[in-house]
């Protein structure tokens, strides 16, 4: 079946630091979608991206979707404490019967030292 | 609007219990799902729903049943409870299109014993 692979699992900035996550598909998708996560909250959707080679940005937060549509990165500038949380890529396989279901990366684990 | 309300918030169950998790929305959104999350696992689609009379197996469906008679609902039921579904529950509901995410309910944390 179809795996997204995030990487990596955990990572620990200091305040002001950059981070970034990386999410790759074993096979092509349709779009992406990224959701965080708060400690002891649920998902929450981000942003999706749609097209090869697509950058969108969200204040700090950039995200990216590779040109053969398998990978996508998200990166948060000069992380902040409210950035805390795990950050989950989410994959939609081009047609077949499975169009409409997300299938989700393991997550990122952030934490930010002040 | 309430979006995506989930019950109960937390249960612990016996071996062998049995449980119906309720999920509703209020969005009217055609798909519903019903995700469970483990720890540095991911998220895991148990059941979905494209409308109502319609459900469909996710990637571990065994020991869950489904059904969906309204648009709003989409209860999860567990039968015979096992250590092994210990875990935190997520519905979710979305537009049949793509470009809108999906909204998650605040989720059920379960543990069997």
């Amino acid at each position: 079946g179809q795996q997204v692979m995030q990487i990596p699992q955990y990572q620990h900035v200091q305040e002001g630091e950059d981070f970034t996550t990386y999410c790759n598909s074993s096979t092509t998708l349709s779009n992406i979608q990224w959701y965080k996560q708060r400690p002891g909250g649920h998902p929450v959707f981000l942003i999706q991206l749609v097209k090869s080679g697509e950058v969108k940005k969200q204040k700090r937060l950039t995200f990216q979707f590779g040109e053969a549509k398998k990978n996508s990165s998200l990166h948060i500038t000069a992380t902040q404490t409210t950035d805390v949380g795990t950050y989950f890529c989410a994959g939609r396989l081009v047609g077949g019967t499975s169009y409409g279901k997300l299938t989700f990366g393991q997550g990122t684990i952030l934490t930010v030292h002040p | 609007n309430a979006g995506v309300t989930q019950t109960p918030k937390f249960r612990i169950l016996k071996i062998g219990q049995s449980m119906t998790l309720q999920c509703t929305q209020d969005m009217n959104h055609n798909y519903m799902y019903w995700y469970r999350q483990d720890p540095g696992m991911g998220l895991k689609l148990i059941y979905y729903s494209v409308g109502a009379g319609i459900t469909d197996k996710g990637e571990v469906p065994n020991g869950y049943n489904v059904s969906r008679s309204t648009t709003e609902d989409f209860p999860l039921r567990l039968e015979l409870a096992a250590p092994s579904q210990t875990s935190v529950y997520f519905c979710a509901s979305s537009w049949e299109v793509t470009g809108y995410g999906y909204t998650f309910g605040s989720g059920t944390r379960l543990t069997v014993v």
